[in-house]
This record gives structure tokens, sequence and C-alpha cells, in this order.
């Protein structure tokens, strides 16, 4: 069974940093590219950031560009979301999804529950 | 980057079918076989019902189908039931090398 666990979210003001984590069970986690996805409450989906199966793929939103780093650790079955410059509009629900087998952009087969990320003052 | 475009709701009746349309751009849904659509129940996290335009993960119903038409994506649902109230989001591939999802489409089954 895949299990995607995230953790590292919190409150946190505006400007600081935090690390997001995401560990990954149930499957060959290095045959698979990830995926953060955000959700804002009571809005939609938004993508955030996505990294291929041996990272030499990486995509960003715009929105968090040149602030959040996308990282993975195989041996480690884990993925990373570094934000920097946190801003209030940042604030969400922060998902943890695991791509299509070599797929990169394909789609989001299996999700985690989600970390919560609040930025304010 | 800016969200594919989706109705904000649509309803039927148990029984019937339903589309959900999701317009983009030839930068994204015109120009990629990667679109996918999701479902997600209240307080819950998405789950995929469609990838690369109209393939089904393994467990999803035959109920859902998916199809492309140029810049346009859409999933029906046939067969409503009850379960199937919930918000649906499409998804594609970019020529930025990213992804984008639709605005979200409350589905009410009357």
């Amino acid at each position: 069974e895949v299990q995607l666990v995230e953790s590292g979210g919190g409150l946190v003001q505006p400007g600081r940093s935090l690390r997001l984590s995401c560990a990954a069970s149930g499957f060959n986690f290095e045959d698979y590219g990830m995926h953060w996805v955000r959700q804002a409450p009571g809005k939609g989906l938004e993508w955030v950031s996505g990294i291929s199966w041996k990272s030499g793929n990486i995509g960003y939103a715009d929105s968090v560009k040149g602030r959040f780093t996308i990282s993975r650790d195989n041996a480690k079955n884990s993925v990373y979301l570094q934000m920097n410059s946190l801003r209030v509009e940042d604030t969400a629900l922060y998902y943890c999804a695991k791509g299509q087998r070599f797929a990169l952009w394909s789609a989001a087969g299996d999700w985690g529950q989600g970390t919560l990320v609040t930025v304010s003052s | 980057q800016s969200a594919l475009t989706q109705p904000a709701s649509v309803s039927g009746s148990p029984g019937q079918s339903i589309t959900i349309s999701c317009t983009g751009t030839s930068s994204d849904v015109g120009g990629s076989n990667y679109v996918s659509w999701y479902q997600q129940h209240p307080g819950k996290a998405p789950k995929l019902l469609i990838y690369d335009v109209s393939n089904r993960p393994s467990g999803v119903s035959d109920r859902f189908s998916g199809s492309k038409s140029d810049n346009t994506a859409s999933l029906t649902i046939s067969g409503l039931q009850a379960d199937d109230e919930a918000d649906y989001y499409c998804c594609s591939y970019t020529s930025s090398s990213a992804l984008v999802f639709g605005t979200g489409t409350e589905l009410t089954v009357l």
C-alpha cells in the first residue's frame, strides 16, 4: 500500500523559512517523480513543484520560483520542499503526491493527507 | 501559468450523465497529452480519476471517462451516483515544464 506522510508544517512569520518533508513507502520510490501541491483554505488546488526520479527534471510554479526548492533523497525514500521568504499567500495545506512511473508530468496518482502551513505575523 | 477554466458548478440527477469542461490554451491543454482529472470530497485528499487525457487508473469506475479536443478537455460521468458529489479538477502539463490545475468544479447530485 502506497503511503505518503507529510511533516514540517506549522505557523511561521512572513519572510521566514520552513522545510516540508514527505516520507514515502509501499512502492519503488526511485522510479517515480514526486510533486508538491497546495490548497489554500476554501480554494482550489495549485501545483507547486515537481521533481523527477533522479532529480534531473525539476519544475516550479511561477508563484514560488526563486523562493522554494524541491529535492529528494532516494536512499531515504523522501522528498522535501524548502520554502524561503514565505508570504501570507503561501498559507495552505501542502500535499505530497506521487507521479506516474517514469513520467513526471503525466499525473499525480497517490496523495498524502497534507501538512498545514500558516504564514502570519 | 494561468489556471485552466472550468465551470464553477454543474448538477445532475442520479442516473444521468454530466460533462465538465476544462479550457486552456495551445501552451497547455492543446499542446499536451498529459491531461488528468481529480475528484476531491470535502476534507479529503484528491483522487486521480483520469490520466493522459483518457486513461483510467485501476480501480476507478468506467463511469468516468476523459477526452480532449483542441484546447478543451472534458470529463464525463455517466450513471451519476450520490457519492459522485464532490469537487473536480483538471490538470495539464504546460510548455513551461510545469503543471497547472483548473479552477475546479463543484458537482451537485440532485
